[in-house]
């Protein structure tokens, strides 16, 4: 049974570029949640995706934006990068019609702007 | 809004030693409450929860206790091991919301 997929698991990028950040979910899931955990922070929540649209969104502005693919599958996409976006993002993967279906996540990308 | 606080780090024991994480919650419902363990390197995973006032959530010898009277949380383990060594994280949920984590709180034994 597979977990909870992303990738890359490691990327570096310059202030003012762009990055797109990927997640597959576990089997059988068909919401995707992203955070933004900071350094010895707890997970901050992005948004959450289900049926290929954005239905929630924490407090982060519009240079945080996503997807969802028909196969349930994700992207996170961040412009203009910050030296403040630095950090790990998670994805977890949950069901819908479960209202207390636990996050299960993915061991994250770290992502470091320079 | 909802919030979430925990008890600063980090900690650190001797094996087999008793441990307590102190959870407090802020939420205008009645959220589930979870606590979560990340490893060094990997992402969060689901330790244990409970969903109403009075539930005792319990997994590999942890346990947190759902008190509503208290708004707490508060993870306990009678005798922790070295594997137990992590940052532990206390998150609710309220009805229609999404989950929301406090700020971690890093536990080190030591052998």
């Amino acid at each position: 049974d597979a977990g909870v997929t992303q990738s890359p698991t490691h990327l570096i990028k310059t202030r003012g570029q762009q990055v797109t950040l990927r997640c597959s979910p576990k089997s059988g899931h068909d919401t995707v949640s992203w955070y933004q955990q900071a350094l010895g922070q707890g997970p901050q929540f992005i948004f959450q995706y289900y049926e290929e649209e954005e239905r929630q969104r924490g407090n982060f502005p519009d240079r945080f934006s996503g997807h969802q693919f028909p196969n349930y599958s994700s992207e996170l996409n961040v412009n203009a990068l910050l030296l403040g976006d630095s950090a790990l993002y998670l994805c977890a993967s949950s069901l819908q019609d479960r209202e207390l279906s636990p996050l299960h996540f993915g061991n994250g990308t770290r992502l470091t702007v320079t | 809004g909802d919030s979430v606080t925990q008890m600063e780090g980090p900690v650190t024991l001797s094996e087999e030693a008793f441990l307590t994480i102190n959870c407090t919650y802020t939420a205008t419902g009645y959220p589930s409450l979870f606590w979560y363990v990340q490893y060094p390197g990997e992402g969060l995973q689901l330790l244990l929860k409970a969903t109403k006032a009075d539930d005792k959530g319990s997994n590999k010898g942890f346990e947190a206790t759902y008190r509503k009277e208290t708004t707490s949380f508060h993870l306990e383990k009678g005798s922790v091991q070295v594997s137990d060594s992590a940052v532990y994280f206390c998150a609710l949920k309220s009805e229609g919301q999404n989950f929301v984590f406090g700020p971690g709180t890093r536990l080190s034994v030591l052998p």
